[in-house]
């Protein structure tokens, strides 16, 4: 059964630091992997999604690494906002109907 | 609508209470999905749609969990009994394959609590 570990649980940083989330993940016959954002009360926004034979994916300042062999994955944000203030869940999918396995999501707290 | 609409957005129901939560998927989105999000967790699958065909019910946590898309669209996830420990955000994605990506577009999903 596939098990996905987010580490740390919460974070907290001065705004402009650079935020470094890990993502690892048991089973490393994955077809794909995710970065969610979700704000408090709200639904899930899609950041970035990697395919399993891909290594990284980028988008303004968010940068996302896979390493499947390790079973791990990086979110990095460069340059951190008040806005980037957010819970962020990574998760992975298999190819049969795609259903996402969840981390636990990290806790981010950017202080102006 | 643009995006996944997921109704009603809260709902408090007394323990043993049957309840019944709505999602309307993006229209033209094949798959279906439903989440349950605990507390400060990430969330877990419950079940899986493809059209009308219900193709994986194996996370849902026991038989008073039921969902439903009998026209392919709408879907309802119904608690039958609630208890407790049901409490939680029910989340609803749909989504389409676009390149093989398979990419799953989330609702704002609706918090239950059991009292």
């Amino acid at each position: 059964k596939q098990e996905v570990t987010q580490i740390p649980a919460a974070l907290s940083v001065p705004e402009g630091e650079n935020l470094v989330l890990n993502c690892s993940f048991t089973d490393s016959a994955i077809y794909n992997l995710q970065w969610f954002r979700q704000d408090p009360g709200k639904g899930l926004t899609s950041l970035l999604l990697i395919q399993s034979s891909q290594r990284e994916q980028t988008s303004g300042r968010l940068n996302a690494s896979l390493d499947k062999s390790s079973g791990r994955s990086t979110l990095y944000i460069a340059a951190s906002q008040p806005g980037d203030s957010a819970t962020y869940l990574c998760a992975v999918g298999r190819a049969a109907g795609n259903k996402l396995t969840f981390g636990g999501g990290t806790r981010v707290l950017v202080k102006p | 609508g643009a995006g996944v609409s997921q109704s009603p957005r809260y709902k408090v129901a007394k323990r043993g209470q049957d309840v019944a939560l709505r999602c309307d998927p993006i229209s033209g989105h094949v798959s279906l999905f439903w989440y349950q999000q605990a507390l400060g967790q990430g969330p877990e699958f419950l079940t899986y749609f493809q059209n009308e065909a219900q193709l994986d019910k194996s996370g849902l946590p026991s038989d008073r969990f039921f969902a439903e898309r009998p026209e392919g669209s709408v879907s309802t996830l119904k608690i039958q009994r609630t208890q407790q420990e049901d409490s939680a955000v029910y989340l609803c994605a749909s989504g389409y394959r676009q390149l093989a990506k398979n990419i799953q577009y989330f609702g704002a999903g609706t918090r239950l609590s059991v009292l």
